[in-house]
């Protein structure tokens, strides 16, 4: 059973570039959580799906960043412009549902850098 | 100010040697949940405590959940070097539908 996927692995761009991350979450899972990570903030949630609805997009760090969940099976995180201080690796994880018991699974996530 | 404290930082130690790590809140949660993540990959649960001191053990690790539900600890015995990696603890409410983590414990277990 193939886990979350996320794509690409490695990301470098300029500054001022637009950056598009994705993620196919596992098969028959209603949850999607995009998360954040570096080394001074540890693991931020970003944004958290339910059956493709955006649920809380309060740790969305500004008008810049951007989420979409067009169908079950797919999801994009959108940064425009990006700058270097949103070089961090971010993660894409899965879940059946939204319970406080509910296993997260993550993505093997994506290093981002902007030069 | 992180919501959930975990102590120590950092945490480097020989093969052999028995270890605690604690996560520490001024938050009652429902539930705790405790990560590992290795290099380069994403974190991967270890465990769910859901009762104010539940003892859970997965082989030589023991979880515990405090009485008041606001801190939780992991005991590793007889550390191996691969129990290196960073450890996450995560707090959740009912409904809430989302955690928040903590800052992390990395551990290396030298052979």
């Amino acid at each position: 059973d193939a886990g979350v996927i996320q794509s690409p692995r490695h990301e470098v761009t300029e500054m001022g570039q637009e950056v598009t991350l994705r993620c196919k979450p596992i098969s028959g899972h209603n949850s999607l959580f995009w998360y954040r990570q570096t080394m001074m903030r540890g693991l931020e949630l970003l944004i958290y799906f339910n059956n493709n609805v955006p649920i809380d997009d309060s740790g969305m760090p500004e008008d810049r960043f951007s989420a979409k969940m067009p169908n079950a099976s797919f999801s994009t995180l959108k940064i425009q412009p990006s700058e270097p201080r949103d070089s961090a690796v971010y993660f894409c994880a899965s879940s059946q549902g939204t319970g406080d018991t509910d296993t997260q699974y993550f993505g093997p996530g994506t290093r981002l850098t902007v030069l | 100010t992180q919501l959930l404290e975990q102590s120590p930082q950092f945490l480097s130690i020989q093969e052999g040697e028995n270890l605690t790590v604690y996560c520490n809140s001024s938050s009652v949660f429902s539930s705790l949940q405790w990560y590992r993540q290795e290099p380069g990959e994403g974190p991967v649960l270890l465990v769910t405590v859901v009762t104010g001191g539940e003892v859970k053990k997965l082989k030589r690790l023991t979880f515990q959940f405090g009485d008041a539900r606001k801190d939780s600890s992991l005991h590793i015995t007889a550390a191996q070097p691969g129990d290196t990696g960073l450890y996450l603890c995560a707090g959740a409410w009912t409904n809430a539908g989302k955690s928040t983590f903590g800052d992390g414990t990395t551990l290396t277990v030298k052979p």
